[in-house]
């Protein structure tokens, strides 16, 4: 099946500082990932669409130049998150779209997840 | 307005007893939905999907769902709930991006 991974599973930065998630399709290429926030006990929320080659399209209130989506390569996907602050901790989950029909229906694979916590 | 709604926040169970989540979605195009499962800390994993034909989809872990489109719904069923079934279950509704519903957390009792 398709698998997607991320780095880290969890980490803490501090206050002021950037951290770069990774989020790979392990035995498939993906030209288009989404990258989701989940706060705790909600559903997730729609941060972009990262196209491989391509400047990714953000979700209206997402900062983009908070949130930087590079899409380099077919199997890699990267979300830095800049200057963080406190109110950016959150669980953040990439996912890789997979199987496009004729009709355009497809399916995402999800990575299991990055906790960051900023203090 | 697209929207998906999960009306059960929280389900409680026994273990061997049959289980219904509900789903009801709000899409302007043909609906494809579909249903995860989250552990906690752990990111999704696809149960089932629909996008055509047959209206009763299985899916693994012996899960079954329903697409009624006049009740503009995908309730997700199992027959029998195992203990390892306790997770987050999303329903969601796109084609190339999707809407997540709010969730619904299922406890099971010993």
């Amino acid at each position: 099946g398709a698998v997607v991974s991320q780095h880290p599973s969890r980490v803490i930065c501090k206050s002021g500082t950037s951290v770069k998630i990774e989020c790979r399709s392990l035995d498939f290429q993906a030209t288009t990932m989404f990258w989701y926030r989940q706060f705790p006990k909600k559903s997730l929320m729609l941060m972009a669409t990262s196209n491989e080659g391509s400047k990714a399209t953000y979700e209206q209130g997402v900062e983009k130049d908070k949130f930087l989506i590079n899409h380099a390569s077919l199997t890699l996907s990267t979300l830095t998150v800049t200057s963080a602050h406190p109110e950016d901790s959150s669980f953040y989950i990439c996912s890789a779209r997979v199987g496009e029909t004729l009709s355009g229906a497809s399916e995402q694979y999800f990575g299991p997840g990055t906790r960051l916590t900023v203090t | 307005a697209q929207s998906v709604t999960q009306p059960d926040i929280h389900i409680t169970v026994s273990e061997g007893a049959s289980l219904e989540l509900r789903c009801n979605y709000s899409y302007g195009a043909t609906p494809y939905l579909f249903w995860y499962v989250q552990s906690p800390g752990q990111g999704l994993q696809l149960l089932l999907k629909y996008f055509s034909g047959d209206t009763l989809v299985q899916g693994i872990k012996g899960f079954e769902a329903e697409f009624k489109r006049s009740q503009s719904s995908f309730n997700l069923r199992k027959p029998s709930v195992h203990w390892s079934d306790a997770a987050e279950y999303f329903c969601a509704v796109g084609d190339y991006k999707y809407i997540f519903g709010t969730g619904t957390r299922l406890k099971v009792l010993a």
